[in-house]
């Protein structure tokens, strides 16, 4: 069964520290992995996307990472904000052979910044 | 941007009664789906269209409808609404055709089925 496991569950770190967020899986076969930012009370928003051949990503003070090998992924956020406050979802997709593609998302890491 | 709005932000609705959640979106994208996102469990896909009059069953289809009759608006549609149902509902839309095709996804509805 197609999974999407992410660590930690919950996180919380003063305004300014750096974290790191990681993500597991065993989707087969894949196509692309992208990393969510979900606002309170919003729909999620796509930060990054990489494909096998990428390890890595950069928007801003967000840089992913993907180690297709391993099937790992980070996501890490330098210099944190209190607008990073968000719950951060992985998402691994995987190509149908009928065309299109099958999204596996994570159950999300629930980051708090605090000053 | 493309933008995708869903009609209401929150819903309250009884057991047993047809609940029509609205969704559309602006930038002229074939692809469109409907989720429902519960704690713990990340999000589940419902249906999804790849285009006009065309729909699919997701992961979780059970106990909904979906309609698009217009390439900018996806309707998702219960029936006879459960507490089970009880939910975030979020609609996104893609442009489709490529791997790395995007889902931008509306502000979602909470709805609560009592």
């Amino acid at each position: 069964k197609n999974q999407v496991e992410q660590s930690p569950q919950s996180l919380i770190i003063l305004e300014g520290k750096n974290c790191t967020l990681q993500c597991n899986y065993t989707v087969s076969p894949f196509s692309n992995l992208r990393w969510y930012k979900q606002d309170t009370g919003r729909g999620p928003v796509s930060l990054t996307i990489m494909t096998f051949s990428e390890n890595t990503k950069s928007n801003g003070r967000y840089t992913a990472t993907l180690d297709a090998d391993t099937k790992q992924s980070s996501l890490h956020i330098t210099a944190s904000q209190l607008s990073d406050s968000a719950s951060y979802i992985c998402v691994v997709s995987a190509p149908l052979t009928g065309g299109g593609n099958k999204l596996t998302f994570g159950t999300g890491t629930q980051l708090k910044v605090e000053l | 941007d493309v933008k995708v709005t869903q009609s209401s932000r929150y819903l309250v609705k009884r057991t047993g009664e047809k609940v029509f959640l609205e969704c559309v979106q602006d930038m002229d994208h074939e692809n469109m789906f409907w989720y429902r996102q519960d704690p713990g469990l990340g999000l589940r896909l419902i249906y999804f269209s790849y285009d006009v009059k065309m729909k699919e069953k997701g992961d979780i289809p059970e106990g909904y409808s979906v309609s698009r009759e217009k390439k900018e608006r996806f309707s998702l549609i219960l029936e006879s609404a459960s507490t089970n149902q009880t939910s975030m509902y979020l609609c996104a839309s893609s442009l489709g055709g490529i791997s790395t095709d995007t889902q931008y996804f509306g502000p979602g509805t909470r709805l609560t089925v009592l």
